[in-house]
């Protein structure tokens, strides 16, 4: 079946570090793929998207590039703030033959503190 | 604010118990989805509906229900309740529920089964 892989957490980075976030994705068929971000107590927020491969989604500094030969869709970002510290979660749609069908499979998110 | 609102925000109920959870979508958007999210299985899809009919189901229990108004409001319906029910709900809205589209997601409401 469809499922997404994201690496483990937590993840603890100094202010202004590199970050990457991998996330590898199991589809039969073109999913658009999505990175949400959750900041405690709080509901899930789209931070980017693609919908066809090679494309790249940014926001707010992050980047990540749908990679089809890899199946996979890296989350990264420069220079971490403290105010990045949440759980993010890679997830996938799947379109149906109708494409109506958008229910989001989601990884089983890595949460991310980073200290000032 | 994504502007789908969720009511309770918190609810406490014990074991055998009915309770029913109610999400207002953003204004304009046709299609309903509520969430589980627990901390063994993560955040699991439960049932989608779009402009007042089911679209898809996932992980959805027997002994749970939903259903989405003229209005286009939804509700959870949990009954039977067990320990194992507890979790953060979460309703998302999307205009026209496809697989491209951008999901909005309410703050959820936390359940408690004693």
């Amino acid at each position: 079946g469809n499922s997404v892989t994201q690496m483990e957490g937590p993840v603890t980075l100094s202010e202004e570090a590199f970050l990457t976030i991998n996330c590898t994705y199991t589809a039969t068929g073109y999913p658009s793929l999505f990175w949400y971000v959750q900041y405690p107590g709080e509901g899930l927020q789209l931070l980017l998207k693609a919908t066809k491969a090679d494309d790249k989604g940014s926001n707010k500094g992050f980047e990540a590039t749908y990679r089809k030969e890899t199946t996979s869709f890296h989350l990264e970002k420069g220079s971490v703030q403290v105010s990045d510290s949440a759980v993010y979660f890679c997830a996938l749609t799947m379109m149906n033959y109708g494409g109506s069908q958008g229910n989001l499979i989601f990884g089983k998110g890595t949460k991310l503190s980073v200290k000032p | 604010d994504s502007g789908v609102t969720q009511t309770p925000k918190h609810l406490i109920t014990a074991t055998g118990q009915r309770v029913t959870l109610r999400c207002s979508p953003r204004s304009g958007d046709l299609s309903v989805y509520w969430y589980q999210q627990s901390l063994d299985q993560g955040l699991q899809f439960l049932i989608q509906y779009y402009n007042g009919e089911e679209r898809a189901k996932g992980n959805i229990l027997e002994r749970f229900s939903a259903q989405q108004f003229p209005d286009l409001h939804s509700e959870l319906n949990l009954s039977s309740l067990e320990l194992g029910d507890s979790a953060l709900y979460f309703c998302a809205s999307s205009v026209d529920g496809r697989a491209k589209g951008t999901q909005y997601f309410g703050p959820g409401t936390r359940l408690l089964v004693l």
